[in-house]
């Protein structure tokens, strides 16, 4: 059975911190990361993707992949208030366009 | 319209009523998704369609019956639901469904259904 977890939060920072959200999954065939957003009451949209172990930063935003001990992490720099939602992390398996979600961790930013 | 797109956005339907829910996307993606979303639980994928042709099913009970009559267009079928289907149903898309790499889905803005 694939699973992902993630911590369910809410994880409160104050605007302008970091932000660190994480994610286990235990299928070590695990070859494709991602990390949607989704505001309360709409559908999940894509923040980014990872494949390879290390760092991938897009903006304020840096995905974290240690294959090693199966966690993905996603670190928001400046949080801004317009940050807060809940962050689903999705694991995909190669040659399959499946994944797997987390339940998602809410993240509160207050100003 | 651009992007994945789904009808009703809201749905109340009786136990007996039958109801269906539409997705179509425009992104020229060949792979189309429908996942049951509720409160507190993970997203669960219900089905897949690769190039109009359904590649998983993930024990689903029969009261719900998908369509792909295209690679654009996806249905939901619903009939004799009950209260615990009340949920957001999520359309996604991606470009395929096998291949080297997993492909990116791309979601629809969802349809909230409430079963009385």
């Amino acid at each position: 059975q694939k699973e992902v977890e993630q911590n369910s939060g809410p994880l409160s920072v104050p605007e302008g911190a970091i932000a660190s959200l994480n994610c286990t999954y235990s299928d070590r065939g695990s070859q494709s990361f991602f990390w949607y957003r989704q505001y309360s009451g709409k559908s999940p949209e894509l923040i980014m993707f990872i494949y390879s172990n290390g760092d991938k930063e897009d903006g304020r935003f840096t995905a974290q992949l240690n294959k090693a001990s199966q966690y993905v992490s996603l670190l928001i720099r400046d949080s801004q208030p317009s940050d807060s939602a809940t962050y689903l992390c999705a694991v995909g398996y190669s040659g399959y366009s499946t994944l797997t979600f987390g339940k998602g961790t809410m993240l509160l930013v207050s100003p | 319209e651009t992007g994945v797109t789904q009808t009703p956005r809201h749905l109340v339907m009786g136990m007996t009523n039958k109801k269906s829910l539409k997705c179509e996307q425009h992104l020229g993606h060949n792979a189309m998704y429908w996942y049951k979303q509720s409160a507190k639980k993970p997203l669960e994928l219900m089905f897949v369609y690769s190039l109009e042709e359904r590649v998983e099913n993930n024990s689903v009970p029969s009261r719900f019956s998908p369509e792909c009559p295209n690679s654009s267009h996806l249905f939901l079928h619903l009939h004799t639901l009950q209260p615990e289907d009340s949920a957001l149903y999520l359309c996604a898309s991606s470009q395929d469904f096998r291949g080297g790499s997993v492909d990116t889905q791309y979601f629809g803005p969802g349809t909230r259904l409430t079963v009385l």
